[in-house]
């Protein structure tokens, strides 16, 4: 199965600065990758699906690039209610299978 | 409201069986496909089963031939029968509407396998 090593494991930044995340395939997707957005408490919410195409409701602040395996999300502002897990997930192929997670914590 | 709720969770002895349910609303079954994603705090968020809206079924190796997917569109749910439980199904169970990714998950039930 493909394996999705996301780093870094936790992000510390301030309010207003940029967060970039990563996610690594072990072997191409192809564009079939999502992101999603989960707080405490609370079911994943998809952010980004196809590797840059937003969800509906999805602030732009939030992009998604990338392609075959090395994929990134930014978040081009950090909001208070921006801080949380994210975890991206391949449907490139079966199983689809997750990334382990970063957290954003404030800094 | 569009939303999915899930039920059937609880404390099961290992061997035992479980169904989760997960019931939609605003929205009609019958038009998506569904899948079972479970949450551990030690090994993330794991795929366990599909099905599409052709009821084509697809299952994680690791419960396949325990765990049975299955969709009732008459009453807008989908299910889980999760069979011989052990204690590694311990987990948080979310269903989601699922095109390759989940736009709509439920809030999830806990499932715990334990003597």
């Amino acid at each position: 199965e493909i394996v999705l090593t996301q780093s870094p494991g936790t992000l510390s930044l301030s309010p207003g600065e940029r967060a970039t995340l990563s996610c690594r395939a072990s072997q191409s997707v192809s564009n079939y990758l999502a992101w999603y957005q989960q707080k405490r408490g609370q079911a994943p919410r998809l952010l980004i699906s196809g590797a840059s195409s937003r969800a509906t409701g999805i602030p732009d602040r939030f992009s998604g690039s990338g392609s075959g395996t090395d994929f990134t999300l930014s978040i081009s502002r950090l909001e208070s209610e921006d801080f949380a897990v994210y975890y991206c997930q391949q449907y490139g192929d079966s199983p689809r299978t997750f990334g382990q997670g970063t957290k954003v914590e404030v800094k | 409201e569009v939303q999915l709720l899930e039920s059937g969770g609880g404390l099961i002895q290992p061997g035992g069986s479980l169904r989760l349910s997960c019931a939609a609303s605003g929205f009609t079954l019958n038009s998506y496909g569904f899948t079972w994603v479970r949450q551990t705090p030690g090994k993330g968020l794991k795929w366990v089963s599909g099905i599409s809206n052709s009821g084509t079924t697809y299952y994680a190796d690791s419960v396949k031939g325990r765990f049975t997917i299955s969709r009732d569109n008459s009453k807008n749910t989908l299910y889980l029968q999760m069979d011989n439980l052990r204690a590694e199904d311990t987990a948080l169970y979310y269903c989601a509407r699922w095109n390759g990714c989940g736009d709509l998950w439920g809030q999830g039930t806990l499932v715990t396998v334990s003597s």
